[in-house]
């Protein structure tokens, strides 16, 4: 079974600086690497799939790169909207159908 | 407009089975392609994929839990069930489900905004 591992855990950043969070495969995934952003309260909301390709609305701040094992989400200059935990997500061949997460790096206001 | 509500029970005993509806629109889950999925969050913990079910009826579950877990579609009625048997304290968390459509974007593009379920006697 693949597993992600992101990092760091926790990401200790200001308003208008730039944040790098990592997420790394115990296997190859391709390129079939998803992130989302989740605030308290609200349903997580898809940033990016297939590792680079941002979802409908989202600000071109956020990029997404990397393929096989390592894989990285980018926020050029972070919004105080952008504060928030962010997962990544796989939908590799194997196991079938499995669509597992990430434990999260939260990004929080230093 | 896609829009999907799960409904279900606020507070389960343990042992006990956990049923959990997602009732959907603006998609029909006779599309080909077509996917809805359940996730999980505990309290203060990481999102947890759990289920998946296609639009040909292919279901998906998530290794740890799979003796448990059980999900179907109500195409008529644009519904998916989720049951959990034997639930535990641990199962207490938020339930989300959301669509995935595997000719779209690669991800769960639309989700409900959860239901929160505790497991305590």
């Amino acid at each position: 079974e693949i597993v992600l591992t992101q990092f760091p855990a926790t990401l200790s950043l200001s308003p208008g600086e730039r944040a790098s969070l990592s997420c790394r495969a115990s296997q190859s995934v391709s390129n079939y690497l998803n992130w989302y952003q989740h605030k308290p309260g609200q349903a997580p909301r898809l940033l990016i799939y297939d590792a680079s390709i941002r979802a409908t609305g989202i600000p071109a701040r956020f990029s997404g790169s990397g393929s096989g094992t390592d894989f990285t989400l980018t926020i050029s200059s972070l919004e105080p909207e952008d504060f928030a935990v962010y997962y990544c997500q796989q939908r590799a061949k194997w196991p079938p159908g499995a669509l597992t997460f990430g434990g999260g790096t939260k990004v929080e206001i230093k | 407009q896609v829009t999907l509500r799960e409904s279900g029970p606020a507070l389960v005993k343990p042992t006990q089975t956990l049923t959990l509806t997602c009732t959907f629109s603006g998609f029909s889950l006779t599309t080909s392609g077509m996917c809805v999925t359940w996730i999980r969050q505990p309290p203060g913990k990481a999102l947890e994929w759990l289920a998946r079910i296609d639009s040909n009826d292919d279901k998906y579950y998530i290794t740890s839990l799979k003796t448990r877990l059980t999900i179907s579609k109500d195409t008529s009625k644009n519904q998916v069930v989720l049951t959990l048997t034997n639930v535990d304290p641990v199962d207490s968390a938020t339930y989300y489900c959301a669509r995935f459509y595997t000719y779209g974007p690669g991800g769960f593009d639309y989700w409900g905004q959860g239901t929160l379920v505790t497991v305590s006697s």
